[in-house]
């Protein structure tokens, strides 16, 4: 099946500096990958979509400037999570669909921990 | 390695029962998650179960059983509403997730 990783795995940082996530699609080619943040035990709560070449679509309450995200190319998309903090401590997950239809299925990254200290 | 099974697509009636199996192989285990996703929608979180049984939680309930790598969903009462992919996801021994594909359940009237 359709393979999605992400690095790194987990990262621990200063608050203040700026961490960059990978999401990459390793046996297909993602033309909308989707950015989650897990909180301990719950929801995966919808960041941001992002479609290869063009802007990402926020959310409502997502600091676009605090998040930034590029998909440059059908099969990596990033995340910098910019001066980071503590409440930015989270676990984030990517998913990438081969197309744009709603119905496309998503597969999941194994997700990134990032603790801010 | 690592793998996560789960039926790709089962078909229910409303108002019936309906049990939607995930087996996993992960290195460690720290917990398995099942969510419910509608088309176009996020994942919605349904359970986390990291002991051995059954946890109910209104019409839907999840089930485990660590030594064999098994889980269970089990929808009650169906709904049309229920009609969705039901995700099955384990989490290893560094916390990171191993996911299922994903099983479509359609409802029927």
């Amino acid at each position: 099946g359709a393979v999605v990783s992400q690095h790194p795995s987990r990262v621990i940082c200063k608050s203040g500096t700026s961490v960059k996530i990978e999401c990459r699609s390793l046996d297909f080619q993602a033309t909308t990958m989707f950015w989650y943040r897990q909180f301990p035990k719950k929801s995966l709560m919808l960041m941001a979509t992002s479609n290869e070449g063009s802007k990402a679509t926020y959310e409502q309450g997502v600091e676009k400037d605090k998040f930034l995200i590029n998909h440059a190319s059908l099969t990596l998309s990033t995340l910098t999570v910019t001066s980071a903090h503590p409440e930015d401590s989270s676990f984030y997950i990517c998913s990438a669909t081969e197309g744009l239809a709603d119905t496309d299925t998503q597969y999941f990254g194994p997700g990134t921990r990032l603790t801010v200290l | 390695g690592q793998n996560i099974d789960q039926p790709t697509e089962m078909t229910a009636t409303e108002g019936a029962i309906v049990q939607i199996n995930c087996t996993y192989q992960t290195s460690g285990f720290n917990g398995l998650f099942w969510y419910q996703q509608h088309a176009g929608e996020a994942p919605t979180f349904l359970s986390y179960n990291v002991l051995d049984g059954l946890e109910e939680k209104g019409r839907f309930s999840s089930f485990l059983s660590r030594s064999k790598g098994y889980s269970y969903l089990l929808l009650k009462e169906l709904q049309m509403k229920d009609s969705a992919s039901y995700l099955c996801a384990a989490l290893d021994s560094n916390y990171q997730l191993i996911w299922g594909a994903g099983t479509k359940l359609i409802i029927k009237p």
